[in-house]
């Protein structure tokens, strides 16, 4: 039972380039998150989804696209990556649907990636 | 949005009891108090959650205050790999709620041998 996976763990980007970050998670979770972490500080929401094809803005979406076609992934995009986007982004999953959602739902997350946009 | 405050720092000596504060005034009925702690390097990991009544599990304890404006979560003896930021959140009853979920600074937890 791997949990909430993360891929890559490290990445090392030129301002303007894109890529994607993928997040997998195995225990059939409804919802998954993105946040970003930057020195210092706690975590912040980018974007989440409350289930497969559905995506929203968290606090900080600005920059990023995310999309959620398989229930198990939640991909992270960044179109034209900037020198602020340089952060630890983790991804997180919550609440099986064996019953009504309730704040009692936990969230487990995964072990980050590092973002460097130079 | 229901937010709560937290110490930036605190400091224990190993094998003596924690106690990480929490204020949350402004916590409405169905939010649950979660604790998550995150340690060097990591992502965050569930410590414990409750609703009203204390609860207890291997990692630690969370004691409510009775008007559930405050709570503390309580290492009973720190050891070094407790050392870490620990996070107080508040997770609501209701589903569109996801978007309230944000974690602040948390309370780093420096234990001293």
């Amino acid at each position: 039972n791997a949990g909430v996976t993360q891929t890559p763990k490290f990445r090392v980007l030129k301002t303007g380039q894109s890529m994607t970050l993928l997040c997998a998670q195995d225990m059939n979770h409804e919802y998954m998150y993105w946040y970003r972490q930057d020195p210092g500080m706690g975590l912040r929401l980018i974007h989440y989804s409350v289930g497969e094809g559905t995506t929203a803005k968290g606090e900080v979406p600005d920059g990023y696209n995310v999309s959620r076609l398989k229930k198990q992934n939640f991909l992270l995009g960044l179109e034209s990556a900037a020198p602020s986007q340089t952060s630890v982004y983790f991804c997180a999953s919550s609440y099986s649907k064996r019953g009504a959602y309730s704040g009692a739902n936990v969230l487990t997350f995964g072990a980050g990636s590092r973002l460097t946009v130079l | 949005d229901a937010k709560t405050t937290q110490p930036n720092s605190m400091e224990s000596n190993e094998e003596e009891p924690v106690h990480l504060p929490c204020n949350h005034s402004t916590i409405s009925g169905t939010d649950y108090i979660h604790w998550y702690r995150q340690l060097p390097s990591q992502g965050p990991e569930y410590v414990i959650h409750g609703l009203t009544s204390n609860v207890n599990n291997r990692m630690a304890s969370l004691a409510i205050a009775e008007d559930r404006k405050s709570s503390t979560l309580i290492l009973h003896r720190a050891t070094l790999r407790d050392a870490a930021v620990y996070y107080c959140i508040l997770i609501s009853g209701s589903s569109g709620s996801a978007r309230q979920l944000t974690f602040g600074s948390g309370t780093q937890l420096t234990v001293l041998p």
